[in-house]
């Protein structure tokens, strides 16, 4: 059974950057067969998805085009962990972020993290 | 970008049937994916594909897609299913999209 398990700041201030992590049990970031995401959610913006890493013979990541400039995510082969950078942030990026894992040619996600509320005040 | 139209509510007595629609612009030619999110907690698939659930989640849980529309549909409602509904697909133009919602109340 995969578990995810986040950890990671709940307020950060504006301008700063945002920073989460999500340990992996049960599965490895390096699988083949799994993609390794990001999604908030807001009551303004519901449900959207941030962007995945995932790892085919080398390392990938793809990324929403409404935080392209904004964002990283990065795979740790030996903690078993992918991590969350968003960067320059506002109030509009409060939200709960939840990491998720998709299986390999699907596009659902199967296995969630418990959320993080992140509060960007100062 | 890709956009995915749900009902904000729906309401059903207990043991009726609830169906919960999720329109988008020839959502029949993409794969629709159900999620059951209840306050404080993190989404659950429920339906992928339109129509074929994950291990766990009883029978009384189905999807449809055609034509423009995509429906979960919950048999012999229980006061456990009262949450709010989530539909998503993958659009090549928008990538992951998901629906705004709808809060299923049990009466």
């Amino acid at each position: 059974q995969v578990q995810l398990q986040q950890s990671g700041p709940g307020l950060v201030k504006p301008s700063q950057t945002l920073s989460l992590t999500c340990d992996i049990s049960g599965d490895s970031v390096s699988s083949n067969s799994a993609t390794w995401n990001w999604i908030r959610q807001s009551p303004s913006r519901g449900l959207e998805w941030l962007g995945r890493t995932y790892y085919r013979s080398k390392w990938f990541n793809e990324y929403a085009v409404s935080v392209k400039s904004r964002i990283t995510m990065n795979p740790d082969t030996s903690k078993n962990q992918f991590s969350l950078q968003l960067k320059s942030v506002t109030p509009e990026d409060t939200a709960v972020y939840y990491c998720a894992r998709a299986a390999v040619t699907t596009h659902y996600f199967n296995y969630w993290g418990q959320g993080t509320l992140v509060t960007v005040s100062s | 970008s890709y956009v995915l139209t749900q009902p904000p509510s729906v309401s059903v007595a207990p043991g009726q049937t609830a169906r919960i629609t999720c329109g988008g612009n020839n959502s029949g030619s993409k794969s629709v994916h159900w999620y059951q999110q209840k306050p404080g907690q993190a989404p659950v698939l429920v339906v992928y594909d339109d129509t074929d659930r994950p291990s766990g989640i009883p029978e009384r849980f189905s999807g449809s897609n055609s034509g423009n529309t995509a429906t979960l549909t919950i048999s012999r409602v229980e006061a456990g299913d009262e949450a709010d509904y989530y539909c998503q697909v993958w659009d090549s133009s928008s990538d992951r999209v998901f629906g705004g919602g709808t809060k299923l109340t049990v009466l």
